[in-house]
């Protein structure tokens, strides 16, 4: 069974606070991404990883950068908080093989205040 | 870019009767369409998905219909129960690579008893 695990379930931090949210998969998936999820926005890709080290932005990448040292771990940075980034961040992991869809984390709800 | 749009944003049902969910793609390179489910709470989960070489697909009281002439796909819950009460986000590839998505905006479904 997938599972997909965040760091944190809530985070609270203050504006101008660099903040890492943490990812980690243990089912060897090759890509990885950060979706935020808005009410009325769904979901919006941040950030994706295809392979340790590369990453590719998404539709919001602004105010966010990743890193992806291991394959099994994607961490989210938020360089300098700010309260427009206040959301909910889901990671999710997929598969190249068997093109299985997109497995997802448990989320993490930041504030910002 | 690409785009889904999701309708309706809300839905209430009676126990036992059936629900549609529709979306509409704009990348007619769109090759795969998964639906998540997601309860309040929790994090989305996979329910069916489509390949666009289907015009549909059943998987017990859910089916996904698949219009790739006018890009359009559409999710059917039959004999609804209270717990499909929930927020369903349709989703379609980005191209025809199946890893990268765009969703909808999510339809919140609230069946009663």
């Amino acid at each position: 069974d997938v599972k997909v695990t965040q760091s944190s379930r809530y985070l609270v931090k203050r504006t101008g606070e660099k903040v890492f949210l943490e990812c980690v998969q243990d089912m060897d998936h090759e890509n990885m991404f950060w979706y935020r999820q808005d009410p009325g926005l769904g979901l919006r890709l941040i950030y994706f990883s295809y392979d340790v080290k590369m990453k590719e932005k998404g539709d919001i990448p602004e105010g966010y950068s990743v890193s992806r040292e291991k394959k099994e771990r994607f961490s989210l940075i938020l360089e300098s908080a700010s309260t427009n980034q206040t959301s909910m961040y889901l990671c999710a992991s997929s598969s190249n093989r068997g093109r299985d869809s997109q497995f997802f984390g448990p989320g993490t709800r930041l504030t910002v205040l | 870019g690409e785009n889904v749009e999701q309708h309706p944003s809300t839905l209430s049902v009676q126990e036992g009767d059936s629900a549609v969910i529709k979306c509409t793609y704009s990348d007619s390179a769109s090759n795969y369409f998964p639906w998540y489910k997601q309860e309040l709470g929790k994090r989305p989960q996979l329910i069916i998905d489509i390949r666009s070489n289907v015009g549909e697909k059943k998987d017990q009281r859910i089916a996904v219909t698949l219009n790739k002439t006018a890009k359009h796909f559409s999710l059917h819950i039959t004999e609804t129960q209270p717990e499909d009460s929930a927020v369903y986000f349709c989703a379609a590839s980005r191209g025809t690579g199946f890893q990268k998505l765009v969703f909808g905006t999510g339809t919140r479904l609230l069946v009663s008893p």
